[in-house]
């Protein structure tokens, strides 16, 4: 199976900071990740997939980049709706989510 | 566009089964595949399984094998999860979700809430 390890499990942060949250894989995963933005009692939203693709509806603040293990999702700009929790999740083989990252207000 | 409604809230006692149901609008069951994902309180996400086009069957996380069962109904649109022998540790809130061409999930049911309790 392949484990996704995300870091940092929480991140204190500012509006405006540039913000940036890592997720590895225990093996190639080639560019199958997604990111999902989660808040509390709500399901998650798709943000970004194929590792760099901005869902529809998601502002441009979001980015994502990487490929192989290791990938990162930034937000340029940390907006007030932005403070959730984050999860990346590979679909390469089967699916496994990381353990999440909190995103709270500093 | 497409939507995923569940069914509501509910209370098992350990060793009991439960079935959690997960109706589609603007598509139907055939277009899609169908995962199933849970969440215990205050804890992360986990994939249980889905719908595996490529071998046109349905997939299960190692973890559950032998406990949970997805079927569909394409009469109806309506996806269903049921897991058995319930335990404490699988209080949870369960999601139905899906892609549309992503292949990451980018519709989600609602969330059903799932108490195991004596």
């Amino acid at each position: 199976d392949i484990q996704m390890t995300q870091s940092p499990s929480t991140l204190s942060a500012s509006v405006g900071d540039r913000v940036t949250i890592t997720c590895r894989a225990s093996q190639s995963i080639s560019s199958w990740l997604a990111w999902y933005q989660q808040k509390p009692g709500k399901a998650p939203k798709l943000l970004i997939y194929k590792a760099s693709s901005l869902e529809s509806g998601v502002p441009s603040r979001f980015s994502g980049s990487g490929s192989g293990t290791e990938f990162t999702l930034t937000i340029s700009s940390l907006q007030p709706d932005d403070f959730a929790t984050y999860y990346c999740q590979q679909y390469n083989s089967y699916f496994t989510f990381g353990g999440g990252t909190k995103v709270e207000i500093k | 566009q497409v939507q995923l409604v569940q069914s509501g809230a509910e209370v098992k006692k350990p060793g009991a089964s439960v079935k959690v149901s997960c109706k589609v609008s603007g598509y139907t069951l055939t277009e899609l595949s169908m995962h199933w994902v849970r969440q215990a309180p205050g804890k992360g996400l986990e994939w249980m399984g889905g719908f595996d086009p490529e071998d046109g069957e349905t997939i299960y996380a190692q973890k559950f094998q032998g406990r949970v069962t997805m079927t569909e109904d394409t009469s109806t649109d309506t996806a269903y999860m049921e897991l058995s022998s319930l335990r404490s540790e699988d209080t949870a809130v369960y999601y139905c979700a899906t892609g549309t061409g992503r292949g990451a999930f980018d519709i989600w049911g609602q969330g059903t809430m799932v108490t195991v309790s004596s």
